[in-house]
């Protein structure tokens, strides 16, 4: 079975800081693997994915995220933690048990990032 | 460049009545459309999702319907509402024809249920 797992509900960390956000996933063949994070109230917002090619992929607001297909993982980074960073934090992989493009994702439980100032 | 609507931003309800959430895609054609409900402000477990007008996939079985009667127009309904509706909905679109694609969230709807 695929599934997406996100094994801290919350990392705090100091602004200034680097900042991890842990996510590992299970599926069969290469996996589409994508990292959202969602404001109060507000919607998911896309950061980056992966899908082929280098092991580091760069995203939106200064994050990065490295694929490692040895253990399975594929970490939210950044290497200097804002305190606008302050959200909750998707890791999503690509849902291929269906035949055809239904686009479908399974995410994980979701990470609160908290960073003091 | 795509957007994606929903409306309206919060509702309360009472038990028993009918509900309507709409949500509309622009700068896009033939989406894939997902319904999603997040409760308490964590997971989020996908309701329905469609490939096409009149094409309804429902994930969970449950006291709600979808339906797409546009190419862009996706709605949530249902004809009583429970308690255990409330929730926050949140639609998504993404484009068909590349499956690497991600999906792309409206700000969503404060369900809550009295």
């Amino acid at each position: 079975a695929q599934s997406v797992a996100q094994p801290e509900d919350q990392v705090n960390v100091a602004e200034g800081n680097p900042l991890t956000v842990k996510c590992t996933y299970s599926v069969s063949g290469n996996p589409y693997l994508f990292w959202y994070v969602q404001y109060p109230n507000r919607g998911l917002q896309f950061l980056l994915k992966y899908i082929t090619g280098d092991n580091l992929v760069k995203g939106s607001y200064g994050f990065e995220a490295e694929f490692n297909k040895s253990q399975t993982s594929f970490h939210l980074k950044k290497p200097s933690a804002l305190v606008s960073d302050s959200a909750l934090y998707f890791c999503a992989v690509r849902d291929k048990s269906w035949r055809g493009n239904t686009g479908k994702l399974i995410f994980g439980q979701g990470t609160t990032l908290q960073v003091k100032p | 460049s795509q957007t994606i609507h929903q409306w309206p931003a919060t509702l309360v309800q009472p038990v028993g009545s009918p509900l309507s959430l709409e949500c509309t895609v622009e700068g896009t054609s033939n989406p894939n459309l997902y319904w999603y409900r997040q409760a308490a402000g964590r997971g989020l477990q996908l309701l329905f999702y469609s490939v096409g007008i009149g094409q309804i996939s429902s994930e969970v079985p449950q006291n709600l319907s979808a339906s797409r009667p546009q190419d862009r127009q996706f709605i949530l309904s249902s004809k009583k509402l429970l308690l255990s509706d409330s929730g926050f909905y949140l639609c998504a679109w993404s484009r068909p024809d590349r499956s690497f694609q991600p999906q792309h969230f409206g700000d969503g709807t404060r369900l809550s249920i009295l």
